[in-house]
């Protein structure tokens, strides 16, 4: 099942504007990842946030957690067409026996025009 | 250090058919996970083998399995393949701490016709 939504689903903007992307979850996490997907290839991760932080930067990545309403953003500064990608954010939270799973929102698929 | 790799890179079934698809883990990783990725259902979790035990499984029927050998690499099966199972499938490696980051394979392109 899914945890986290993305919104939008797509975004398309100009290359040097900033694109921000945002993402709900239902359950309480332990901390929430954002990965970066290049048209049907591996995951790349971007950048990981506990629970007890709030903000966390990495780069171009700025990224946001507020536990209270359940949501998460990412936002990326002065875009490339190279940032041209599927972004996913992933729930970690613990399922038991030891185990953290990481579940997955459906994305937002962001195009950068040159 | 060496990424996460998975071989095959591609494969064309038939329905009815098995497959068995395999993955490295980074070096001294010890949790190895398995995802499918459909457009229709996005990126769900299969199971997860940490020191060659099952430690976690996701809401899939019985014909996927898979194991964990002492060298940490792994291997999926998918027995009975249909139509549905038409997907990318990626693994992830981490170290198998709770809130470790997870590192992704390229995935295997399975196409079952």
């Amino acid at each position: 099942s899914q945890q986290g939504e993305e919104d939008p689903q797509a975004l398309s903007i100009q290359e040097g504007e900033n694109a921000t992307m945002n993402c709900s979850y239902k359950t309480s996490i332990n901390n929430l990842q954002w990965y970066r997907q290049n048209s049907g290839r591996g995951l790349v991760h971007l950048i990981l946030i506990r629970s007890n932080e709030r903000e966390k930067h990495s780069g171009r990545l700025r990224v946001t957690l507020d536990t209270s309403k359940k949501s998460s953003s990412l936002l990326i500064t002065a875009s490339r067409a190279a940032d041209t990608a599927s972004y996913f954010c992933a729930t970690d939270a613990y399922s038991g026996a030891g185990s953290y799973q990481l579940t997955f929102g459906k994305g937002t698929k962001l195009s950068v025009i040159p | 250090k060496a990424g996460v790799t998975q071989t095959p890179r591609y494969l064309i079934k038939t329905r009815g058919q098995q497959v068995t698809l395999s993955c490295s883990p980074i070096s001294g990783h010890r949790s190895v996970s398995w995802y499918q990725q459909t457009p229709g259902q996005g990126l769900q979790f299969l199971f997860e083998y940490f020191s060659e035990t099952q430690r976690n499984k996701g809401n899939f029927p019985g014909r996927f399995s898979g194991r964990q050998f002492s060298n940490s690499r792994s291997e999926m099966n998918v027995s009975t393949l249909e139509l549905g199972d038409s997907a990318l499938y990626l693994c992830a490696s981490s170290a198998g701490t709770p809130g470790d980051t997870q590192y992704f394979g390229p995935g295997t392109r399975l196409t079952v016709l």
